[in-house]
């Protein structure tokens, strides 16, 4: 199974908006509506930010919002925070005989 | 609280054995999958094995199929990976996972490094 694919980086100023995109196959991010998002910072474990596309787990702030479209989906981070500044990977379930498959990361810099 | 603190990583040669080892507390740790996720010096993260709530099903990446195998005490709230065979490109960071089913890994431990070299 393939990693799935992301921009290795995504920049934006305080207060802005940038939307991180995933994408994979029809066998994953297209064939369920099952992706997650991790947000982790530098020597830090994952935290899960965005689960079954678009929920978002108690106590993420609503800046962080989920979507998808055919095989792509993507995470949008709205009014930019200097805490923001991370790695951010998306997380697809690939069906019941295979492990979830995760993306390639992308790097997010506050400027 | 829900709290995952693994144990158990370390320095091993090439072709030797360690077995990593992950403590629950605060959730019924029968009720949920559980999984090991690793990530590679400067690199992405990779499920690496997962297993069902009752131990009855496990899955493991191809990468490790044969070498790995994960385990779990639901009566100690215990998780278990026991890795044979290493090889250099198992070096990781590896993190203990609750996963609320389709690989959604809700809590995370602090993760324990695993370093295969001679």
């Amino acid at each position: 199974q393939s990693a799935l694919t992301q921009p290795r980086s995504v920049s934006g100023s305080p207060g802005q908006s940038v939307t991180i995109s995933c994408t994979g196959t029809t066998s994953d991010v297209g064939g369920y509506n099952y992706v997650s998002w991790y947000q982790q910072h530098p020597g830090k474990a994952p935290k899960l930010m965005i689960y079954d596309v678009i929920e978002r787990p108690s106590g993420v702030p609503d800046r962080f919002s989920g979507s998808k479209s055919g095989n792509t989906a993507s995470l949008t981070i709205s009014g930019l925070q200097a805490e923001d500044e991370a790695d951010y990977y998306c997380c697809s379930f690939a069906g019941d005989y295979i492990l979830g498959v995760f993306g390639t990361g992308t790097k997010v810099t506050v400027l | 609280e829900v709290q995952l603190v693994e144990s158990g990583g370390g320095l091993v040669q090439p072709g030797g054995s360690l077995r990593l080892s992950c403590a629950a507390s605060g959730f019924t740790f029968s009720s949920y999958w559980m999984g090991w996720v690793r990530q590679a010096p400067g690199m992405g993260l990779e499920w690496v094995a997962s297993i069902m709530k009752d131990g009855g099903q496990k899955k493991y990446v191809h990468s490790v199929e044969g070498r790995f195998s994960i385990s779990r005490d639901n009566a100690k709230n215990s998780l278990f990976l026991q890795m044979n065979s290493l090889r250099a490109e198992d070096t990781a960071v590896y993190y203990c996972v609750r996963d609320i089913d389709y690989y959604r890994g809700d809590y995370w431990g602090q993760g324990t490094l695993v370093t295969v070299s001679s």
